[in-house]
């Protein structure tokens, strides 16, 4: 079956950029998406990107697409605590596939 | 904008017995929902997909007669966890597909801890 492979932690310093990188497997994705769960919470879509294009911004979170080499990243710029969370990269072909889920920790 | 709500969000209950849980759609309708079950500290996996009106279509590896999925309108799933067993413990998230919108457009619900003791 599909695949979504993500690094399962990552640490940052408060004010620092946060990349959490994500790769899947499926060719026929059309939209890539990032949620971030907090702790005992569902799922909270933060963005979702088209598989044709190759970046998309919004406010603090950045979008990076790589469609040949199926790697999708998200960029937090100026991570604060309240960021803390598990990030989860999902793919959309036929159906969601989600990723392990990245944890990240904001130090301050 | 779509809500997806989840009744209850958290239950306990003891072993070997049934548990209900719904999954309403607030402001929109929809024909597809999809069960979810998540382990601690584990990603999603998608356990079926609800059809308002017809039979749910199971992944591989649910059991159909363990995890019961009713949708009998629009608006409203039901999963029933029945004869549960501590193993069956998770948190379960169901989503929602806007009938009148994209099909990549999915909303979930925030989830149902379930808990058997």
């Amino acid at each position: 079956g599909e695949d979504v492979e993500q690094s399962l932690f990552l640490s940052v310093r408060e004010g620092d950029s946060s990349v959490i990188n994500c790769t899947y497997t499926d060719s026929s994705s059309t939209y890539l998406y990032w949620y971030k769960q907090e702790p005992g919470a569902g799922l909270q879509l933060l963005t979702y990107i088209f598989s044709n294009m190759d970046m998309k911004q919004d406010q603090r979170l950045t979008v990076l697409l790589n469609k040949k080499d199926k790697h999708l990243s998200l960029r937090i710029a100026d991570t604060q605590t309240g960021d803390s969370a598990i990030y989860f990269c999902a793919d959309y072909g036929q159906n969601f596939v989600f990723g392990p889920g990245t944890r990240l920790s904001v130090l301050p | 904008g779509a809500v997806v709500s989840q009744h209850p969000s958290w239950v306990i209950c003891k072993s070997g017995t049934s548990v209900k849980i719904e999954c309403r759609s607030l402001d929109f309708q929809a024909t597809t929902m999809f069960w979810y079950r998540q382990f601690p500290k584990q990603s999603l996996m998608l356990m079926a997909t609800s059809n308002e009106g017809s039979k749910a279509t199971y992944e591989q590896g649910v059991e159909k007669d363990k995890f019961l999925i009713n949708h009998a309108s629009l608006t409203l799933s039901t999963l029933t966890v029945t004869s549960a067993h501590p193993e069956d413990s998770s948190f379960y998230i169901c989503s929602a597909r806007d009938s009148q919108g994209l099909a990549r457009e999915q909303y979930f619900g925030p989830g149902t801890r379930l808990t058997v003791t």
